[in-house]
């Protein structure tokens, strides 16, 4: 049981560029969420799902893309990077959406020049 | 969507109580109370939640007001190790979807 697992743990990326970050959990749940962390900030929520097949808006979805074919993945893509995404991402999932602990990877530290 | 407040920081000194406040004054009958925190260049980690009645784990207790408009983070004897931003977090199906919505947390520095 790894929890939740998220790849790359750092990356660089060229203004532009397009890259896919990865999320996968194998706990069987059905949430899972995106957030970006900015230096000294709090967590923002990017786009979350609450199943396959569904995915929703959070907080400061432009610029993202999420898509949930299968429980245990919740890829996010940067379709065109810009430097006002360099951040800390960190991926998220619980058994359901209110009454579990939600789990946390480890992040990805995003920087865009 | 329903807020919390926290005081921005405290302090405490190791192996002594603390006592991390939320004020959730809206708080809608559905709301779970959640805690998590985040140790320094880490992800968040859960601590405990609840609805209505206290809670106790290993980690921490969890003190609900009767009328649910504010909780009480109880860690019962503080470590080094418990240095972290705590975030109070109200979680609802209903009016929220599920979402974990962060605020800004308290910092907790512990003095050895």
């Amino acid at each position: 049981n790894a929890g939740v697992t998220q790849t790359p743990k750092f990356q660089v990326l060229k203004t532009g560029q397009s890259m896919t970050l990865q999320c996968a959990q194998d706990m069987n749940h059905e949430y899972m969420s995106w957030y970006r962390q900015d230096p000294g900030m709090g967590l923002r929520l990017i786009h979350y799902s609450v199943g396959a097949g569904i995915t929703d808006q959070g907080e400061v979805p432009n610029g993202y893309n999420v898509s949930r074919s299968t429980t245990e993945d919740f890829p996010l893509r940067l379709l065109s990077a810009a430097p006002s995404q360099t951040s800390v991402y960190f991926c998220a999932s619980s058994y359901e959406q209110t009454n579990t602990e939600a789990f946390f990877g480890q992040g990805t530290r995003l920087t865009v020049v | 969507d329903a807020k919390t407040t926290q005081p921005n920081s405290m302090e405490s000194n190791e192996e002594e109580p603390v006592h991390l406040p939320c004020n959730h004054s809206t708080i809608s009958g559905t709301d779970y109370i959640h805690w998590y925190r985040q140790l320094p260049s880490q992800g968040p980690e859960y601590v405990i939640h609840g609805l209505t009645s206290n809670v106790n784990n290993r980690m921490a207790s969890l003190a609900i007001a009767e009328d649910r408009k504010s909780s009480t983070l109880i860690l019962h004897r503080a470590t080094l190790r418990d240095a972290a931003v705590y975030y109070c977090i109200l979680r609802d199906f209903y009016n929220q979807g599920g979402k974990l919505i962060f605020g800004q947390g308290t910092e907790l520095s512990v003095k050895p």
